[in-house]
């Protein structure tokens, strides 16, 4: 079965520091990651990344892939308690029919807590 | 351009009876899929439709079950509730066709008693 696994699970900071999330992942016809942040209810999209090597930059927040090595990271950095939230990384496999698992593989996140 | 739009946002529920959920994908967009998450667990993946049809289905119980409809809304259907059906059910809907944004709805918060 196909998997993405996310470290750590969860990481506590304080105003102002960078952090750094990791994802890792095995998934057969890879097309695509996707980074989101989840706060209250519904994830919100941050990045999609295709390509190794092109950071994705929104802000203080930036993403990478490495599709020779299986990972990407996000980094967030000046962090404020605004950033406290689940963050989830994504594998997007399409063209999968039958399966248990649908086209976009979640890992389970990993939760960021901001301290002022 | 409108998001995802789910109904109801809340709902409670005594163990035994059975739920419908409803997600109105982004226009367009044709690819619709449900997830069940709990604190702990994560997303688990519930069912993925194209077109009206269930291309995917997680491993959870023939009590789960869903259906699209022609305009791409989606509902989905516990049946049998029980108390561990509780959980924040999203959706997410993307073009499909190869095309991987998914964006979610707000999600409707199930509370079985």
């Amino acid at each position: 079965e196909d998997k993405v696994v996310q470290s750590p699970l969860s990481l506590v900071v304080h105003e102002g520091d960078t952090v750094t999330l990791n994802c890792s992942y095995e998934v057969t016809n890879f097309r695509s990651l996707l980074w989101y942040k989840q706060e209250k209810k519904a994830p919100t999209f941050l990045f999609m990344l295709t390509s190794s090597g092109i950071e994705k930059k929104s802000g203080r927040l930036s993403s990478i892939l490495d599709k020779k090595e299986l990972f990407s990271i996000l980094n967030i950095t000046a962090t404020q308690t605004g950033d406290s939230a689940v963050y989830l990384c994504a594998v997007y496999s399409p063209w999968r029919y039958g399966g248990s698992q649908g086209n976009l593989i979640f890992g389970k996140g990993t939760k960021l807590s901001v301290k002022p | 351009k409108a998001g995802v739009t789910q109904t109801p946002r809340y709902l409670i529920k005594t163990r035994g009876q059975q739920v419908t959920l409803s997600c109105s994908p982004i226009s367009g967009h044709r690819s619709v899929s449900w997830y069940q998450q709990t604190p702990g667990q994560g997303l688990q993946f519930l069912f993925e439709y194209f077109s009206e049809t269930q291309r995917n289905k997680g491993n959870f119980p023939g009590r789960f079950s869903g259906r699209q409809f022609s305009n791409s809304r989606s509902e989905m259907n516990v049946s049998t509730l029980e108390l561990g059906d509780s959980a924040l059910y999203l959706c997410a809907s993307s073009q499909g066709q190869g095309k991987s944004e998914a964006f979610f709805g707000q999600g409707t918060r199930l509370t079985v008693v």
